[in-house]
This record gives structure tokens, C-alpha cells and sequence, in this order.
């Protein structure tokens, strides 16, 4: 399967823990993109990454979140003492980079904060 | 006034109907137009995407972009059950990063 991973794809966590979600791109796609779906609502931008570098945050609360593309292996999106609000639907987009931005999203995490 | 907005519906139309979604936007700067697919629980699946004004033809899916008026279109012919999902806009100017409509939800019922 060479399209996008996520892992998990539910995850539950007691407020206060912390979740980490997982992202693959598909092969040959060095740029990431992380997004928060809500019931009822569209897709809310995140984070956009490169590879080592955070390229755009300014979707991204400043505390508890944070996100990183390192060199070798998936991007991390990490959220720190959850709350009962970051139940959500979480996807990671990759693209190619260059003068193509067309995005291919993964399947998802299910961000449940019991 | 939001960037995007979108009817989230539902809209029920019977078999073999033709569909027709739209998405208005506020912001005259967006150049590149995109449509998804997001069946219940599964990530958006990219169905179209087109730059600027006009039309693009993929099968039974027609993109239409009308950027005199912001408003952009996508068209279903000979619906089919298997086409109920919920339907995704999005729209972006050069590289900047993407703003998504929030979504209608379409039925296709025998």
C-alpha cells in the first residue's frame, strides 16, 4: 500500500495523558500536513512540515501541541495533558513538494479523551 | 463571512440523478480548486482539482470554476449509491496551504 499511513488509527486517553499520533507519507513526498476534523465541521489546518523543518504552525495551539518531521521516520503529532475538547478526528496530508501541492490524506486518528 | 462556505445538506437525490455541489468564497486570490470525497469514517479521498476558470471532465465527475461570481461547482452524472459520501471544496492561492469548505453531505438512494 503506497498511500498515506496513520497509527493508531483510535486511540483513547484519559485527560491529562498524552497522545501521539503517527504519519507516513506516501513514497517520493517529503511534505506533511496535519488537520483536526469535528463533527459537524470541515477539516481545520494544523501544522505543515518538511522534512526537519516546520514550515507553518499557525493552525496549531501553542500549548500542549506540537509536531515534528524528523529525517528518518513518520511525523509525530503530539499533544500533551488532553482535554475532553481534543476529541477529534485527526488526518495527516502528504504532498510531493516542488510546484505540486496536491494533498493525499491519510485514513486517520480517533483522538477519544475520556 | 467565512473564507469557504458550503451547504452541509443532507442532500437526497434518487439513482442515476444528476448532482450538483457547490462552494461559494469570499477570497478572489484563490487560484487552485479541489474537490473530495470522505465516505463516513475514512479520510478524504482527492476527486478533482483544477486551476483557475472553466471546466475539467473526469469520468462521470465534472469540475466547474467561475471565478467572476466565486463559485465553484461539481457535478455527478448517473448518480449511484456507492456516490453517498460527504463532499469536500477546498481552494488555495499558490503555495499556500488549503481552505476546506465544511462539507454537504450527499445520499444517492435506490
Amino acid at each position: 500500500n503506497a498511500g498515506v499511513m496513520q497509527n493508531p488509527r483510535h486511540l483513547v486517553r484519559r485527560r491529562g495523558q498524552e497522545a501521539r499520533l503517527r504519519c507516513s507519507p506516501m513514497k517520493g513526498h517529503s511534505h506533511v500536513y496535519w488537520y483536526r476534523q469535528l463533527p459537524e465541521e470541515g477539516l481545520k489546518f494544523m501544522v505543515y512540515l518538511q522534512k526537519e523543518n516546520i514550515i507553518d504552525e499557525s493552525g496549531m495551539p501553542k500549548e500542549r501541541f506540537s509536531a515534528e518531521f524528523p529525517k528518518e521516520g513518520p511525523s509525530i503529532l503530539r499533544i500533551q495533558q488532553v482535554v475532553r475538547g481534543d476529541s477529534a478526528a485527526y488526518f495527516c496530508a502528504s504532498s510531493p513538494g516542488g510546484r505540486s501541492y496536491e494533498q493525499y490524506f491519510g485514513p486517520g486518528t480517533r483522538l477519544t479523551v475520556t | 463571512q467565512k473564507e469557504v462556505e458550503q451547504d452541509p445538506g443532507p442532500l437526497s437525490v434518487p439513482e442515476g440523478a444528476i448532482v450538483s455541489l457547490n462552494c461559494t468564497y469570499s477570497n478572489s486570490a484563490f487560484q487552485y480548486f479541489m474537490w473530495y470525497r470522505q465516505y463516513s469514517r475514512k479520510g478524504p479521498e482527492l476527486l478533482m482539482y483544477t486551476y483557475s476558470s472553466g471546466n475539467k471532465e473526469d469520468g462521470r465527475f465534472t469540475a466547474q470554476v467561475d471565478k467572476s461570481s466565486k463559485y465553484i461547482s461539481l457535478f455527478i452524472r448517473d448518480s449511484q449509491p456507492s456516490d453517498s459520501a460527504t463532499y469536500l471544496c477546498a481552494m488555495r492561492r499558490g503555495s499556500y496551504i488549503p481552505t476546506f469548505g465544511r462539507g454537504t453531505s450527499l445520499i444517492v438512494h435506490p
